[in-house]
């Protein structure tokens, strides 16, 4: 079974600095998916970004970028120049790549704050 | 393109009681899956529906139920309710393929009183 381990229930940093989210995972499985998904106040959870476990490159979405190392099983988030609409929850979650096992694993969840 | 629709948002149910929640998913997408989202246990992996049938489905008792329609509208039915089952149910969508990427509703946060 896979596990998705989330160290830092809440952060805070001020508008415009960069904050770096943690995640680690455990998995016996060679080929998968990671994600990393916001879930703002009362509002729907969305999609902030993907990488494929088989691609060595780092995923990058405009200010959002995250750090890959698959042989550690650390997939960290990183914010760049932080906006008050960041507050959320974020969630990094794991997924095999394997269709019709639609199934995430999430990790417990970091509540960030983005001080004006 | 319409999101993930919920319904209802917010509903209120008694021990002992049982509740149907609905999920019609975006136009196209074929996989429905429901989650259970508390402060204590986190996201929980409930089951997941493709073509009316269901794929996947995780540790939950068989209280919790489900099923899906030839449309792709899903529904999940809680019996014989408990005050541990207040949670937010989240469903979501996903088209037939292999990314992984899920499509969230907002939700139907259920209290059991």
């Amino acid at each position: 079974a896979q596990t998705v381990t989330q160290s830092q229930p809440e952060m805070s940093v001020q508008e415009a600095e960069t904050v770096t989210l943690s995640c680690t995972y455990d998995t016996s499985e060679s080929n998968y998916y990671l994600f990393w998904y916001k879930q703002p106040p009362s509002r729907q959870m969305i999609l902030v970004i993907r990488q494929e476990a088989y691609k060595q490159q780092n995923a990058t979405e405009n200010r959002f970028s995250v750090n890959f190392q698959k042989a550690a099983k650390s997939f960290s988030l990183k914010i760049s120049d932080s906006q008050l609409g960041d507050t959320a929850m974020y969630f990094c979650a794991f997924n095999m790549n394997n269709f019709g096992n639609e199934k995430l694993t999430f990790g417990t969840g970091t509540r960030l704050t983005i001080i004006p | 393109k319409a999101g993930v629709t919920q319904t209802p948002r917010y509903l209120i149910k008694t021990r002992g009681q049982q509740v149907t929640l609905s999920c019609s998913p975006i136009s196209g997408h074929r996989s429905v899956s429901w989650y259970q989202q508390t402060p204590g246990q986190g996201l929980q992996f409930l089951f997941e529906y493709f073509s009316e049938t269901q794929r996947n489905k995780g540790n939950f008792p068989g209280r919790f139920s489900g099923r899906q329609f030839s449309n792709s509208r899903s529904e999940m039915n809680v019996s014989t309710l408990e005050l541990g089952d207040s949670a937010l149910y989240l469903c979501a969508s996903s088209l037939p393929d292999t990314t992984g990427e899920l499509f969230f509703g907002e939700g139907s946060r259920l209290t059991v009183l």
